[in-house]
């Protein structure tokens, strides 16, 4: 069994749709990060939550503790923000990731 | 721009060489945890460091060993290189566990 599932694991959009990314996990957390990687490596931290809902920008990442799960929402997508995003949790002493959604925007 | 910096950027070892990749992290994070992505896979956790203290392990064998040094920096030794081993280590630094955590851009290891 997966500590942490993600979905959907691929995603094609048009530019401007509204994206949603899920993330549902079964371990307590002391946070939960969603990450940004561009092909070549390069992994930003996008959010950092234990509780309630962040918004930056286009970006808005939102987490339920009581039924362990995430959202990160990108309104108005564009094509720049084509790349792969990764729900990761921080136990405390342990990170678990999901698979990643590769997301693609088509202008 | 994370403030992590790791080094070196790419290396190729042979099968059953030894190998230290080094991370330096903001001062001030003593939190500092290391990863490796294979091709097309995700991140997986190899540990953690807190206060020059290893307080956390994934599933990777004795072999990974790691150290954080006082100033902020450190290493992730790995010993008999295996051809499986060819991937790209992160490092990535964070004050506490509530804090926001920074990566650097890794070192591509490849194992020959």
């Amino acid at each position: 069994k997966n500590e942490v599932e993600q979905s959907p694991q691929n995603l094609t959009a048009q530019e401007g749709e509204f994206i949603t990314i899920n993330c549902s996990y079964s371990v307590g957390i002391s946070a939960l990060h969603w990450l940004q990687q561009h092909p070549g490596g390069g992994i930003v931290s996008l959010f950092m939550l234990s509780s309630g809902k962040k918004k930056h920008g286009r970006l808005i990442a939102t987490i339920n503790i009581q039924e362990k799960h995430s959202s990160l929402h990108i309104t108005a997508s564009h094509p720049r923000d084509s790349a792969v995003y990764i729900c990761a949790l921080n136990t405390g002493n342990q990170f678990y990731f999901g698979t990643g959604t590769s997301l693609t925007v088509i202008p | 721009e994370t403030g992590v910096t790791q080094s070196p950027t790419h290396l190729i070892k042979t099968r059953g060489q030894q190998v230290t990749l080094r991370c330096s992290s903001q001062s001030g994070h003593n939190t500092v945890s290391w990863y490796q992505q294979a091709l097309g896979q995700g991140p997986q956790f190899i540990f953690q460091y807190y206060r020059e203290e290893e307080n956390g392990r994934g599933n990777f064998p004795p072999r990974f060993s790691g150290l954080q040094f006082p100033n902020y920096s450190s290493e992730l030794n790995v010993n008999a290189l295996e051809l499986d081993d060819s991937a790209l280590y992160l490092c990535a630094s964070s004050r506490d566990d509530l804090s926001p955590i920074y990566f650097g851009e890794g070192s591509w290891l490849t194992v020959v």
